[in-house]
């Protein structure tokens, strides 16, 4: 069980285009999911949490204009990466809390690579 | 916000002995403390967690200890093989905060055969 799926799990992109990456809890249901980032041989940090049926809440120094959450239904959140740079070229995992047992568990990644 | 430290960065131990990564963390507060596992390019596996109310919890060849007062905890890994090789984050977090988890910089283990 907690099965959590993430798509797609590699995307390259040109500069300047937007990039949506999906995540979904398979086998239950996940009222609050996490964004991350990290980047090559560093840790994971939160970019935002996403909170079914309500705006998500954004870390200090993450654009939410440029990062873009929806967590439409409780197996569903999606990250938009608007008009990307190179700068925005990273690892993204998404997590999902299963509230039965308050443990977040993770996606496989999406690393997208913007030219 | 919480701050979660880890040591070492990298350890290196020989297979069959045992490997310690140690975390410190600032928040009082946090009651949750989870491991995971990360290989290269995959996800974070949870392999061993422990709640504020638990001094020490054990699985097989992994156990994690708890100091509240110090505000730090532990991972052991006993009778190491070369596929506990990987990158090993220790998290901390607190219901109240959303459960939001504060990770350490992660440590690399390599188990030599």
């Amino acid at each position: 069980g907690a099965v959590v799926s993430q798509h797609p799990s590699r995307v390259i992109c040109k500069s300047g285009t937007s990039v949506k990456i999906e995540c979904r809890s398979l086998d239950f249901q996940a009222t609050t999911m996490f964004w991350y980032r990290q980047f090559p041989k560093q840790s994971l940090m939160l970019m935002a949490t996403s909170n079914e049926g309500s705006k998500a809440t954004y870390e200090q120094g993450v654009e939410k204009d440029k990062f873009l959450i929806n967590h439409a239904s409780l197996t569903l959140s999606t990250l938009t990466v608007t008009s990307a740079h190179p700068e925005d070229s990273s690892f993204y995992i998404c997590s999902a809390l299963a509230g039965f047992t308050d443990t977040q568990y993770f996606g496989p990644g999406t690393r997208l690579t913007v030219l | 916000g919480e701050n979660v430290e880890q040591h070492p960065s990298t350890l290196s131990v020989q297979e069959g002995d045992s490997a310690v990564i140690k975390c410190t963390y600032s928040d009082s507060a946090s009651n949750y403390f989870p491991w995971y596992k990360q290989e290269l390019g995959k996800r974070p596996q949870l392999i061993i967690d422990i709640r504020s109310n638990v001094g020490e919890k054990k699985d097989q060849r992994i156990a994690v200890t708890l100091n509240k007062t110090a505000k730090h905890f532990s991972l052991h890994i006993t009778e190491t093989q070369p596929e506990d090789s990987a990158v090993y984050f220790c998290a901390a977090s607190r219901q109240a905060a959303g459960n939001k988890l504060t990770f350490g910089g992660g440590t690399r283990v390599l188990v030599k055969p």
